[in-house]
């Protein structure tokens, strides 16, 4: 099945700068890729997603980047806010109906 | 924004023991996940659901059981629970294929 790594465990960034998470998938069948943000001691919510017909797409400060032919696609978090400071899942799935294969998600920190 | 209402938020049992966990969406979603999430592993998919009376095994069924017994209700039940069952249950729902996950709050179980 679908594996998905998820590459930066933590990453602390001084706020107004860029964040970015990198995620790597193995099924060259998988053409739906969400991220999803989960706040301390919070359930996951959705951010941004991607679908295979298009490699950029953006909303607000979040850029998302996919390369199909290397199989990863990556999350920018542009001028970081302290409210950015989250854990963030990268997924990945094929047929959405049966579920996403997450990432181990990412844990960002923005400091002043 | 689609609710999805889960209960017990937190649950203690002994091994052996019998638990349920309820998940509800009053949204009109046909399709309904039961996931853990542990530190190490990310979140995985255990049962998921098309509608109801309908059930399909996720990637890490074991030890689990899923009921769909209306469009709004999903129960997974741990019917000889085992400590390595202590998780965080989170339950999510789509009304359709490629429309945005809802998660609900979550279920914390302990298994003694």
């Amino acid at each position: 099945g679908e594996k998905v790594e998820q590459h930066e465990s933590t990453l602390s960034v001084r706020e107004g700068d860029s964040a970015v998470i990198n995620c790597t998938y193995t099924d060259t069948a998988s053409s739906y890729f969400p991220w999803y943000k989960q706040e301390a001691g919070k359930s996951l919510h959705f951010v941004i997603d991607i679908r295979s017909n298009v490699d950029r797409k953006q909303s607000q400060r979040l850029i998302v980047l996919l390369d199909k032919k290397a199989k990863r696609f990556s999350l920018h978090i542009t001028a970081t806010q302290p409210e950015d400071s989250a854990i963030y899942f990268c997924a990945a799935s094929k047929d959405y109906a049966q579920g996403l294969t997450f990432g181990l998600g990412t844990r960002v920190s923005v400091f002043p | 924004e689609a609710a999805v209402t889960q209960s017990p938020r937190n649950k203690v049992t002994v091994t052996g023991g019998n638990v349920t966990l309820s998940c509800r969406q009053t949204n009109s979603h046909n399709y309904m996940y039961w996931y853990r999430q542990d530190t190490g592993h990310g979140l995985r998919l255990i049962h998921y659901s098309y509608g109801a009376g309908n059930l399909q095994i996720g990637d890490v069924p074991d030890g689990y059981k899923a009921t769909r017994t209306t469009q709004e209700d999903f129960f997974l039940l741990l019917e000889l629970a085992s400590p390595s069952q202590t998780s965080l249950y989170f339950c999510a729902s789509i009304r359709d294929r490629g429309n945005t996950l809802y998660f609900g709050a979550g279920t914390r179980l302990s298994v003694l």
